[in-house]
């Protein structure tokens, strides 16, 4: 099945800083998303981007399919930041499966 | 944006007993609705598709005895724990999509339910 990678595994973010997550795909894929999981376990859809590049407010991400990669971008950012980030694919010949990579945990400190 | 609705959060329960979790669809039809399990510190792992009016499709290592899915409406799937055991204890999400299953379809997650087994 296809694979993903996230990078880096954890950061750590005084806040006002700015930081760039990277998801790696191994296979050609019809549907991205970035999710955010906070501390009490709700998934909240940050984006979906299978391509082109996407910007709500302090974050934006960018996705190059033909380099099977995804970037997210958080700015200035804030204690709410903190959680897990996770970048979900699906597979062009999976019918309806999201398969997600590690994740990343971001702490954003005061 | 779609709501999801996942019930019981938290239930703690005694080895050898069954638990039910419930995931609606609040404000869409969900012909399929997708099953994860998430260890403590771990991605999510996907467990299941249930579709409805039909028999869930089991990912590889997943006990279907063990897991009963049922999907007997287009808002409603419910996934029972049987004889649960302390190996069990998870964190279980349901997710559903409001597109049909097309390429672009978004998938909304509910808010899960921790499960502690003693």
């Amino acid at each position: 099945g296809i694979q993903v990678e996230q990078s880096p595994p954890d950061l750590i973010l005084q806040e006002g800083a700015n930081s760039t997550l990277r998801c790696n795909f191994s296979d050609s894929v019809n549907n991205l998303q970035w999710f955010h999981q906070n501390p009490w376990g709700q998934l909240i859809n940050l984006f979906y981007i299978p391509s082109g590049t996407k910007q709500n407010g302090r974050l934006s991400a960018t996705t190059v399919a033909t380099e099977r990669y995804s970037l997210l971008y958080i700015s200035s950012s804030q204690t709410t930041d903190s959680g897990v980030y996770f970048c979900a694919v699906r597979a062009t010949d999976s019918w309806g499966k999201l398969q997600f990579g590690a994740g990343t945990q971001v702490v954003v400190t005061p | 944006g779609a709501v999801v609705s996942q019930h019981p959060s938290r239930v703690i329960c005694k080895s050898g007993t069954s638990v039910k979790i419930e995931c609606r669809s609040l404000d869409f039809q969900a012909t399929t609705m997708f099953w994860y399990r998430q260890f403590p510190k771990q991605s999510l792992m996907l467990m299941a598709t249930s579709n409805e009016g039909s028999k869930a499709t089991y990912e590889q290592g997943v006990e279907k005895d063990k897991f009963l899915i049922n999907h007997a409406s287009l808002t409603l799937s419910t996934l029972t724990v049987t004889s649960a055991h302390p190996e069990d204890s998870s964190f279980y999400i349901c997710s559903a999509g409001n597109g049909g299953l097309a390429p672009n379809e978004k998938l909304f997650f509910g808010s899960g339910t921790q499960l502690s087994v003693l």
